[in-house]
Parts: C-alpha cells; sequence; structure tokens
C-alpha cells in the first residue's frame, strides 16, 4: 500500500509570491492534517480535512488555506509568502474517521524557502 | 494546548548502548505516537501507545496514561538509529497532535 504522498518536495519562492502544495493520503485514508515545522517553532498543527471539511484550524494567519476534494487528496496553499514561512511543510493521513485523533502517518514532506 | 516535554533534548551515544527517552504531558491524551525523523524530514511511524508496553524489536515503548508520560527505549543502539526523536499526543480535539521538541540522537560508531 502507497504511503502519504507530497508534492512537490522542494521549492523555492519569492516574498509577496503563493505557493500551492499537494498531498495524496493512504489509500482509504479520509482525514488528512498538515503540520508546519520549522527549527524556532517545532511542529505546529495547520488544519484537519475530513470528507471535505475542515474540522480543525490551528493557530496560523488566513495567508495559510486548504481544501480536500471527494478522492480525499488535500491542497494548502499560502498566499503573500513571507520570509519566516520557510518551513517543511508535513502532510498525515490518518484512518480515523470521528472522535479524537487516531494514528498518524506522514509524508515526506515539502520543503519551502522563501527568498 | 497541551504541553508536551522531551527529555533529555540531546543524547550521544556509542554504538551498543542502552538508552531511554521520556515524554510527559501537561494534559490527559487520547493517543500517543513516537516518530522518528529521518535525515530528509519524514516522520517515521515507532509506536503508537496510548497505555501500555510494545516492543518492535530493539525498540519498545511504555505509556502510563494516568501519569500522563511515556518513555521510548532503545536497546543496542546502531548508527542508524541517530536522528531526531518525537512524541506527540492529542486530545479531544479532531487531526490534531501536540508534538514535543524532541530528542536528538545522535550514535557514534
Amino acid at each position: 500500500k502507497a504511503g502519504v504522498t507530497q508534492t512537490p518536495r522542494y521549492l523555492i519562492k519569492t516574498r509577496g509570491q503563493q505557493v500551492t502544495l499537494s498531498c495524496s493520503p493512504i489509500s482509504g485514508h479520509r482525514s488528512v492534517s498538515w503540520y508546519q515545522q520549522t527549527p524556532g517553532q517545532g511542529l505546529q498543527f495547520l488544519f484537519e480535512y475530513f470528507s471535505e471539511t475542515q474540522r480543525n484550524k490551528g493557530n496560523f494567519p488566513g495567508r495559510f488555506s486548504g481544501r480536500q476534494f471527494s478522492n480525499s487528496r488535500s491542497e494548502m496553499n499560502v498566499s503573500t509568502l513571507e520570509l519566516g514561512d520557510s518551513a517543511l511543510y508535513l502532510c498525515a493521513s490518518s484512518p480515523q474517521t470521528w472522535g479524537p485523533t487516531g494514528e498518524l502517518f506522514f509524508g515526506e514532506g515539502s520543503r519551502l524557502t522563501v527568498l | 494546548g497541551i504541553q508536551v516535554e522531551q527529555s533529555p533534548p540531546d543524547l550521544i551515544l556509542q554504538e551498543g548502548a542502552n538508552s531511554t527517552l521520556r515524554c510527559n504531558f501537561s494534559d490527559s491524551v487520547n493517543n500517543l505516537q513516537w516518530f522518528h525523523q529521518n535525515p530528509w524530514g519524514q516522520l517515521i511511524n515507532l509506536f503508537y501507545i496510548p497505555s501500555g508496553t510494545k516492543q518492535n524489536g530493539r525498540l519498545s515503548a511504555t505509556t502510563v496514561a494516568t501519569e500522563r508520560y511515556s518513555l521510548l527505549y532503545i536497546s543496542s543502539s546502531q548508527t542508524t538509529d541517530s536522528g531526531v526523536y518525537f512524541c506527540a499526543g492529542g486530545g479531544s480535539t479532531l487531526g490534531r497532535l501536540y508534538f514535543g521538541r524532541g530528542t536528538q540522537l545522535t550514535v557514534w560508531p
């Protein structure tokens, strides 16, 4: 069974641009969540989607948004990029369908550098 | 949110040594996971262990949910064990795990 797939793996953008990252969950998993990892803040929760609905959102500005499609694939978008958005963005999927978070399985991440 | 404290922050061992990593939570968690982050950044699942003890080869983990802590044991360390180990747990909030800052493990040959 294929794991969580994230694209692109690496990208470089300049301040003010926007970026879209993609995540394909493990087959059969309908919950997808996103995390940002930086040296200063560690791993921080961005948002979680289930059946195309955002169920939970972390403490990030509105420049960070996401969506989930009917096939459970998810995208996240960051608009008006700032230098501080440089980070590793990790996507995770879970077989959990309701209730508290179940076991998460992570992709390899998308490493974003903002110049 | 839930605060997660991992100790020690750094650990340097010689190959063959044993080690214990600890994770404390400020509040009860419904789940608990241990991850190893590989050099390319991917978080590799080690254990999903809301309570009790599990073993997988040279690694084992114990979670005492009532006392809000978990331990990860690594026996007979190998250089390939090097990397950052994270613990994470969630409360009742859907899809959300709270992560510790990690333990950076370095194993020398």
